[in-house]
């Protein structure tokens, strides 16, 4: 069974950073592209970021480009998400998500407050 | 950036209607367009993926169409576990943008 589980969500100052994490299970993990996909509370699903099964290539939605880092460890079968400078309007649940084309499986997600 | 549209925002409808949502791309996507379900504090589920293929497991009351620019999701008998809000998605390149989404309500 497919499964990815969120972790490293919490409560953070603006300005400060937060390393979120999402293991996966009941897959080949290293031979997926993986995305991460946040969602505000009460709003709509907003694309964050993507990479590829290798990790060779990244890319970044613009209102997080420069502060946000994507990347993977395929030996431990984890995605993560290094989040810096966080501002309040990054507060959102973040979900990583299995690519097959579309986003096939989702995590829970975790959820990140950005609030002094 | 190619933006994605969808219509209406919100639908209320009786159970047994058939019910449509549209997305339209501010340029064409060729048919690397996804529907995905999201129940009340649940996590988004997908419905269909190359704009018309039913992923596995989804009622076939469920289906899609459209290319390019226009794509519709149909509902050809909705049921009371169908409200949700709907969300469609470009999936060929980045940036991979959402629709707003279109909740969708029990008459």
């Amino acid at each position: 069974e497919v499964q990815l589980v969120e972790s490293g969500g919490g409560l953070v100052q603006p300005g400060g950073s937060l390393r979120l994490s999402c293991a996966a299970s009941g897959f080949t993990f290293s031979s997926y592209w993986m995305h991460w996909v946040r969602q505000a509370p009460g709003k709509g699903l907003v694309w964050v970021s993507r990479i590829t099964s290798d990790g060779s290539s990244t890319t970044y939605a613009d209102s997080v480009k420069g502060r946000f880092t994507i990347s993977r460890d395929n030996a431990k079968n984890t995605l993560y998400l290094q989040m810096n400078s966080l501002r309040a309007e990054d507060t959102a649940v973040y979900y990583c998500a299995r690519v097959n084309g579309p986003l096939d499986y989702w995590g829970q997600g975790t959820l990140v407050t950005v609030s002094s | 950036d190619i933006q994605m549209t969808q219509s209406p925002s919100s639908l209320s409808a009786s159970v047994g209607d058939r019910v449509t949502i549209t997305c339209r791309a501010s340029q064409g996507i060729s048919n690397y367009l996804a529907w995905y379900q999201q129940k009340p504090g649940k996590v988004p589920k997908l419905l269909i993926y190359a704009a018309s293929t039913l992923q596995s497991g989804v009622p076939s009351r469920f289906s899609g169409s459209g290319s390019g620019t226009d794509f519709t999701l149909t509902i050809s008998s909705l049921q009371p576990e169908d409200v949700a809000t709907y969300y469609c998605q470009k999936c060929n390149s980045a940036p991979y943008t959402f629709g707003q989404g279109t909740k969708l309500e029990i008459k």
